[in-house]
């Protein structure tokens, strides 16, 4: 099973600023990852699929970048509802596997 | 507008049976695989089983294998998940899942609370 690691655990910023999340995978999972959104109380929402597709509806301060067992998700100015948790997911070796999560709160 | 709302989440005793079900709107829902993912209170997601869209293939995570049942009624499109033998480590929010591309998820329910609890 392919372990996600997601660093920082919690990102502390403005709005403004540019988020920058790290997910590092314990294998090589190609170009199948994708990246969520999930505020308190509400269900994930995808963010970014097969490493930089934006998912229907994502604004364009959204990007994701990497290839195989490294990849970030870039927030490029930070609004107001993008404090949330983020999480990474695999899906190029089974089973699907999701990282912990990085909290972006405000600062 | 897609829309999943999953039902059938309840206080069940350890050892104990359950069935949810998730009603689906919005798609052909005969088109998509679909998946459950279960979210333990304060932790992270986790993927529990998909199901192809003709219903043929199933999948499960190691965790459920031989205890959880993925099933579909295409005619009803409506995604049902049998939990039996239940542990209180299965205890979370159950989120039924639309595939994009079997196993990415873009589109949620709201999720349906299973506590096993004595």
């Amino acid at each position: 099973e392919i372990v996600l690691t997601q660093s920082p655990a919690t990102l502390s910023l403005s709005p403004g600023e540019r988020a920058i999340l790290s997910c590092r995978a314990s294998q090589s999972v190609s170009n199948y990852f994708a990246w969520y959104q999930q505020k308190p109380g509400q269900a994930p929402r995808l963010l970014i699929y097969d490493v930089s597709n934006r998912a229907t509806g994502i604004p364009a301060r959204f990007s994701g970048s990497g290839s195989g067992t490294d990849f970030t998700l870039t927030i490029s100015s930070l609004e107001p509802e993008d404090f949330a948790v983020y999480y990474c997911q695999q899906r190029g070796n089974w089973p699907p596997t999701f990282g912990p999560g990085t909290k972006v709160d405000l600062k | 507008e897609v829309q999943l709302v999953e039902s059938g989440g309840i206080l069940v005793q350890p050892g104990g049976s359950l069935r949810l079900s998730c009603a689906a709107s919005g798609f052909t829902f005969i088109t998509y695989a679909m998946n459950w993912v279960r979210q333990a209170p304060g932790k992270g997601l986790e993927w529990v089983s998909a199901i192809s869209g003709g219903g043929r293939s199933t999948y499960y995570a190691d965790f459920v294998k031989g205890r959880f049942t993925i099933s579909r009624d295409n005619s009803k499109n409506t995604l049902y998940l049998q939990m039996s033998s239940l542990r209180a480590e299965d205890t979370a929010v159950y989120y039924c899942a639309k595939a994009r591309d079997v196993t990415y998820f873009d589109y949620w329910g709201q999720g349906t609370l299973v506590t096993v609890s004595s």
